[in-house]
C-alpha cells in the first residue's frame, strides 16, 4: 500500500463545475503538499500546509491532521486548469517528499 | 519562471555512458533536492543537500551521486546507464532545511537508447 495515496487517479469535468481532488496518507507528517505539473512537465507548488485550510485565488486546499486526509478543491474550473496534481508529504521533520501518484484532471469547454 | 534552473533539457545518450545534470537554486536558497520521474515509477526523491552537506537520501542508486557546490549549484551524476534510467529529473529549491515551500526547476530529459 502507498504510504500517500489519491483519488480519483483521472477526473473529467465541464468548464464551471466545482472540483475535489482527495489525499489520504499513512505517516507521520510536518506538511502536506499539493504540486500542478502541466502537460509540458512543470511542476509548481500550489500549497503548502500543515492545518486548516489556505486559499488562492479558486484554488482551496484543506486538511484533517486526525484523519490523515486532504482536498483540494478548484471552483469554477476552467480548461487551462487541466493538468495533474499531485498529493505530497514531508516526512515527519524531514525535507524529505513521498508523493502520491497524481490525478489527472481535463476540463472541457 | 521559478528561479531555479536546469540544464541540459534534453539529454540523449547510450547504456553504459555517464551524465551529468546541473542545478542552479533560486537565489537564497539553501537547499537543493532531486527527484525522479519515470512512468513506471512517478516521482521518486533522491537526495537532498543543504549548503554544501548531503541532508537526506532517498532512493538514490549507488551510480548515481550528487555534490552541492560552494556557489550553491549543485550537479546529479548518472553512471553506467541503464535503460530504465530514462526519466525526467526534477531538482528543487527551498530557503529553510526543515520542511518548506519547495520551487522546481523544469526538469532534465534522459533518453537512454
Amino acid at each position: 500500500k502507498n504510504e500517500v495515496e489519491q483519488s480519483p487517479q483521472n477526473l473529467t469535468a465541464q468548464e464551471g463545475e466545482f472540483i475535489t481532488i482527495n489525499c489520504s496518507y499513512s505517516v507521520g507528517i510536518s506538511a502536506l503538499h499539493w504540486l500542478q505539473q502541466h502537460p509540458g512537465g512543470g511542476i509548481v507548488s500550489l500549497f503548502m500546509l500543515s492545518s486548516g485550510k489556505k486559499k488562492h485565488g479558486r484554488l482551496i486546499a484543506t486538511i484533517n491532521i486526525q484523519e490523515k486526509h486532504s482536498s483540494l478543491h478548484i471552483t469554477a474550473s476552467h480548461p487551462r486548469d487541466s493538468a495533474v496534481y499531485i498529493c505530497a508529504v514531508s516526512h515527519h521533520n524531514t525535507d524529505k517528499l513521498i508523493f502520491g501518484t497524481g490525478t489527472r484532471l481535463q476540463v472541457f469547454p | 519562471d521559478s528561479g531555479v534552473t536546469q540544464t541540459p533539457k534534453h539529454l540523449i545518450t547510450a547504456t553504459g555512458q555517464r551524465v551529468t545534470l546541473r542545478c542552479s537554486p533560486r537565489s537564497g536558497d539553501l537547499s537543493v533536492y532531486w527527484y525522479q520521474q519515470s512512468l513506471d515509477q512517478g516521482l521518486q526523491f533522491l537526495i537532498q543537500y543543504y549548503n554544501g552537506e548531503e541532508r537526506a537520501k532517498g532512493n538514490i542508486l549507488e551510480r548515481f551521486s550528487a555534490q552541492q557546490f560552494p556557489d550553491l549549484h549543485s550537479e546529479l551524476n548518472l553512471s553506467s546507464l541503464e535503460l530504465g534510467d530514462s526519466a525526467l529529473y526534477f531538482c528543487a529549491s527551498s530557503v529553510v532545511g526543515g520542511p518548506g515551500e519547495q520551487y522546481f526547476g523544469p526538469g532534465t530529459r534522459l533518453t537512454v537508447t
